[in-house]
Protein backbone atom coordinates (compact mmCIF):
# COMPACT_ATOMS: atom_id res chain seq x y z
CA UNK A 1 0.00 0.00 0.00
CA UNK A 2 1.86 2.97 -0.98
CA UNK A 3 0.57 5.64 1.10
CA UNK A 4 3.01 8.37 -0.80
CA UNK A 5 3.14 8.07 -4.34
CA UNK A 6 5.66 10.04 -6.87
CA UNK A 7 3.82 9.28 -10.20
CA UNK A 8 6.80 11.08 -12.52
CA UNK A 9 9.80 8.36 -12.52
CA UNK A 10 11.60 11.10 -14.70
CA UNK A 11 11.27 14.79 -15.45
CA UNK A 12 13.14 16.69 -18.08
CA UNK A 13 13.04 20.53 -17.63
CA UNK A 14 15.05 23.13 -20.13
CA UNK A 15 17.62 25.66 -17.79
CA UNK A 16 16.12 28.70 -16.68
CA UNK A 17 12.75 27.39 -16.73
CA UNK A 18 10.29 25.83 -14.30
CA UNK A 19 10.43 22.50 -12.42
CA UNK A 20 7.30 20.99 -10.76
CA UNK A 21 7.55 17.99 -8.98
CA UNK A 22 4.17 16.04 -7.43
CA UNK A 23 3.65 13.91 -5.40
CA UNK A 24 -0.25 12.38 -4.10
CA UNK A 25 -0.67 10.95 -0.72
CA UNK A 26 -3.55 8.68 0.49
CA UNK A 27 -3.69 9.04 4.33
CA UNK A 28 -5.39 12.17 5.47
CA UNK A 29 -3.55 12.13 9.17
CA UNK A 30 -0.26 13.31 7.65
CA UNK A 31 0.40 16.48 8.82
CA UNK A 32 3.89 17.56 7.64
CA UNK A 33 5.86 16.83 4.49
CA UNK A 34 9.35 17.39 3.23
CA UNK A 35 11.62 17.19 -0.20
CA UNK A 36 14.79 15.38 -0.25
CA UNK A 37 16.87 15.63 -2.93
CA UNK A 38 19.53 13.18 -3.88
CA UNK A 39 22.73 13.13 -5.94
CA UNK A 40 24.02 9.81 -6.77
CA UNK A 41 26.74 8.15 -4.59
CA UNK A 42 25.19 10.76 -1.59
CA UNK A 43 22.50 10.20 0.88
CA UNK A 44 19.28 12.62 0.54
CA UNK A 45 19.42 15.94 1.72
CA UNK A 46 16.64 18.24 2.86
CA UNK A 47 14.91 20.62 0.78
CA UNK A 48 12.72 21.90 2.38
CA UNK A 49 9.05 21.18 4.23
CA UNK A 50 5.48 22.31 4.71
CA UNK A 51 3.00 21.41 8.02
CA UNK A 52 -0.32 20.68 7.45
CA UNK A 53 -1.54 24.31 8.74
CA UNK A 54 0.04 25.86 5.71
CA UNK A 55 -0.60 25.93 2.11
CA UNK A 56 2.34 27.23 0.86
CA UNK A 57 6.34 27.86 1.71
CA UNK A 58 8.94 29.18 0.05
CA UNK A 59 13.19 29.22 -0.04
CA UNK A 60 14.53 31.28 -2.33
CA UNK A 61 14.26 29.30 -5.30
CA UNK A 62 12.15 26.62 -3.98
CA UNK A 63 7.99 26.89 -2.78
CA UNK A 64 6.19 23.91 -2.02
CA UNK A 65 2.26 23.85 -2.52
CA UNK A 66 0.07 22.06 -0.54
CA UNK A 67 -3.37 21.07 -1.72
CA UNK A 68 -5.00 19.08 1.52
CA UNK A 69 -8.23 18.49 -0.31
CA UNK A 70 -6.56 17.20 -3.15
CA UNK A 71 -4.33 15.28 -0.97
CA UNK A 72 -1.81 16.33 -3.49
CA UNK A 73 1.79 18.68 -2.94
CA UNK A 74 4.10 19.69 -5.72
CA UNK A 75 7.54 21.49 -5.17
CA UNK A 76 8.21 24.39 -7.84
CA UNK A 77 11.43 25.07 -8.66
CA UNK A 78 12.35 28.79 -10.18
CA UNK A 79 14.59 29.52 -12.35
CA UNK A 80 16.04 25.68 -13.06
CA UNK A 81 19.86 25.29 -12.75
CA UNK A 82 22.17 22.63 -13.63
CA UNK A 83 22.60 21.65 -9.86
CA UNK A 84 18.99 21.01 -9.37
CA UNK A 85 19.33 17.31 -11.70
CA UNK A 86 18.90 15.13 -9.01
CA UNK A 87 16.64 12.55 -8.24
CA UNK A 88 13.69 14.26 -5.45
CA UNK A 89 11.89 12.26 -2.65
CA UNK A 90 8.56 13.79 -0.96
CA UNK A 91 7.64 12.44 2.27
CA UNK A 92 4.90 12.31 4.55
CA UNK A 93 4.77 12.33 8.36
CA UNK A 94 1.70 11.01 10.31
CA UNK A 95 2.12 10.40 14.67
CA UNK A 96 1.65 6.45 14.97
CA UNK A 97 1.49 5.70 18.71
CA UNK A 98 2.56 8.11 20.25
CA UNK A 99 5.59 7.95 17.83
CA UNK A 100 6.06 9.83 14.12
CA UNK A 101 6.79 7.65 10.92
CA UNK A 102 8.32 9.27 7.67
CA UNK A 103 6.57 7.51 4.56
CA UNK A 104 8.75 8.34 1.29
CA UNK A 105 7.73 7.98 -2.56
CA UNK A 106 9.88 6.56 -4.96
CA UNK A 107 11.66 9.33 -6.22
CA UNK A 108 11.33 11.32 -9.15
CA UNK A 109 14.42 11.76 -11.54
CA UNK A 110 14.95 15.59 -12.49
CA UNK A 111 17.01 16.51 -15.29
CA UNK A 112 17.89 20.06 -16.17
CA UNK A 113 18.82 20.37 -19.93
CA UNK A 114 21.38 23.18 -20.86
CA UNK B 1 28.59 17.69 4.51
CA UNK B 2 25.94 16.28 6.39
CA UNK B 3 27.66 15.64 9.46
CA UNK B 4 26.52 11.57 9.61
CA UNK B 5 29.27 8.57 8.96
CA UNK B 6 28.78 5.52 7.73
CA UNK B 7 31.22 2.98 7.50
CA UNK B 8 32.33 0.88 5.41
CA UNK B 9 31.02 2.69 2.13
CA UNK B 10 31.20 -0.75 -0.01
CA UNK B 11 30.85 -4.15 1.99
CA UNK B 12 30.83 -7.46 -0.79
CA UNK B 13 29.96 -10.45 1.05
CA UNK B 14 28.41 -14.22 0.66
CA UNK B 15 24.93 -15.78 1.24
CA UNK B 16 24.55 -16.76 4.59
CA UNK B 17 26.76 -14.40 6.48
CA UNK B 18 26.66 -11.67 8.92
CA UNK B 19 27.62 -8.11 8.66
CA UNK B 20 27.34 -5.16 10.79
CA UNK B 21 27.12 -1.29 9.53
CA UNK B 22 27.92 1.10 11.40
CA UNK B 23 26.69 4.94 11.79
CA UNK B 24 27.82 8.18 13.42
CA UNK B 25 25.20 10.62 13.60
CA UNK B 26 25.59 14.22 13.73
CA UNK B 27 27.04 16.09 16.61
CA UNK B 28 23.77 16.84 19.11
CA UNK B 29 21.61 14.32 17.46
CA UNK B 30 19.75 11.75 19.87
CA UNK B 31 17.55 10.16 16.34
CA UNK B 32 18.85 7.91 14.53
CA UNK B 33 17.26 5.78 11.70
CA UNK B 34 18.06 3.46 9.45
CA UNK B 35 16.75 2.93 5.70
CA UNK B 36 17.12 0.63 3.18
CA UNK B 37 17.25 1.53 -0.58
CA UNK B 38 16.68 -1.30 -2.91
CA UNK B 39 17.76 -0.57 -6.69
CA UNK B 40 15.45 2.61 -8.08
CA UNK B 41 13.37 2.22 -5.35
CA UNK B 42 12.30 4.35 -2.32
CA UNK B 43 13.35 4.14 0.97
CA UNK B 44 12.28 2.09 3.42
CA UNK B 45 12.63 2.47 6.61
CA UNK B 46 13.91 0.06 8.80
CA UNK B 47 14.25 1.35 12.29
CA UNK B 48 14.40 4.57 14.57
CA UNK B 49 16.55 4.76 18.01
CA UNK B 50 16.00 7.82 20.16
CA UNK B 51 18.46 8.50 23.17
CA UNK B 52 19.89 4.87 22.98
CA UNK B 53 15.97 3.77 23.21
CA UNK B 54 14.59 1.93 20.14
CA UNK B 55 11.38 4.41 19.20
CA UNK B 56 9.66 3.19 16.03
CA UNK B 57 9.78 0.09 13.91
CA UNK B 58 9.26 -0.30 9.90
CA UNK B 59 9.43 -3.33 7.65
CA UNK B 60 12.70 -4.60 9.85
CA UNK B 61 13.12 -8.21 8.97
CA UNK B 62 13.69 -10.52 11.88
CA UNK B 63 17.11 -11.73 10.38
CA UNK B 64 18.07 -7.77 10.97
CA UNK B 65 19.22 -5.99 14.13
CA UNK B 66 20.24 -2.80 15.26
CA UNK B 67 21.05 -0.88 18.62
CA UNK B 68 22.06 2.77 19.66
CA UNK B 69 24.79 2.70 21.79
CA UNK B 70 25.19 5.33 24.87
CA UNK B 71 27.89 7.90 23.17
CA UNK B 72 24.41 7.69 20.36
CA UNK B 73 26.22 5.97 17.22
CA UNK B 74 24.41 2.90 15.74
CA UNK B 75 24.86 -0.60 14.27
CA UNK B 76 22.75 -2.33 11.95
CA UNK B 77 23.29 -6.05 12.02
CA UNK B 78 21.68 -7.90 9.41
CA UNK B 79 22.92 -12.29 9.60
CA UNK B 80 21.74 -15.15 7.29
CA UNK B 81 21.97 -13.08 4.40
CA UNK B 82 20.53 -13.48 1.09
CA UNK B 83 20.74 -12.10 -2.72
CA UNK B 84 17.83 -10.01 -1.96
CA UNK B 85 19.76 -8.20 1.35
CA UNK B 86 22.13 -6.29 -1.76
CA UNK B 87 21.23 -2.81 -1.55
CA UNK B 88 21.97 0.68 -0.08
CA UNK B 89 21.41 0.89 3.85
CA UNK B 90 21.07 4.68 4.63
CA UNK B 91 21.68 5.96 8.24
CA UNK B 92 20.05 9.13 9.13
CA UNK B 93 20.07 11.20 12.52
CA UNK B 94 17.93 14.16 13.69
CA UNK B 95 17.80 16.35 17.41
CA UNK B 96 14.55 15.42 18.32
CA UNK B 97 12.21 12.13 17.90
CA UNK B 98 9.74 13.66 15.06
CA UNK B 99 10.47 15.31 11.99
CA UNK B 100 8.97 18.63 12.69
CA UNK B 101 11.14 21.58 12.77
CA UNK B 102 13.96 18.88 13.02
CA UNK B 103 14.79 17.35 9.53
CA UNK B 104 16.60 14.00 9.31
CA UNK B 105 20.39 14.63 7.81
CA UNK B 106 21.76 11.58 5.92
CA UNK B 107 24.97 9.56 5.49
CA UNK B 108 26.02 8.45 2.52
CA UNK B 109 25.32 5.05 2.55
CA UNK B 110 26.71 1.17 2.50
CA UNK B 111 26.44 -0.05 -0.50
CA UNK B 112 25.82 -3.82 0.48
CA UNK B 113 26.75 -6.42 -2.15
CA UNK B 114 25.53 -10.03 -1.47
CA UNK B 115 26.92 -12.91 -3.43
Amino acid sequence: DQQVKQNSPSLSVQEGRISILNCDYTNSMFDYFLWYKKYPAEGPTFLISISSIKDKNEDGRFTVFLNKSAKHLSLHIVPSQPGDSAVYFCAASAKKDSNYQLIWGAGTKLIIKP
Amino acid sequence: DSGVTQTPKHLITATGQRVTLRCSPRSGDLSVYWYQQSLDQGLQFLIQYYNGEERAKGNILERFSAQQFPDLHSELNLSSLELGDSALYFCASSREAGPYNSPLHFGNGTRLTVT
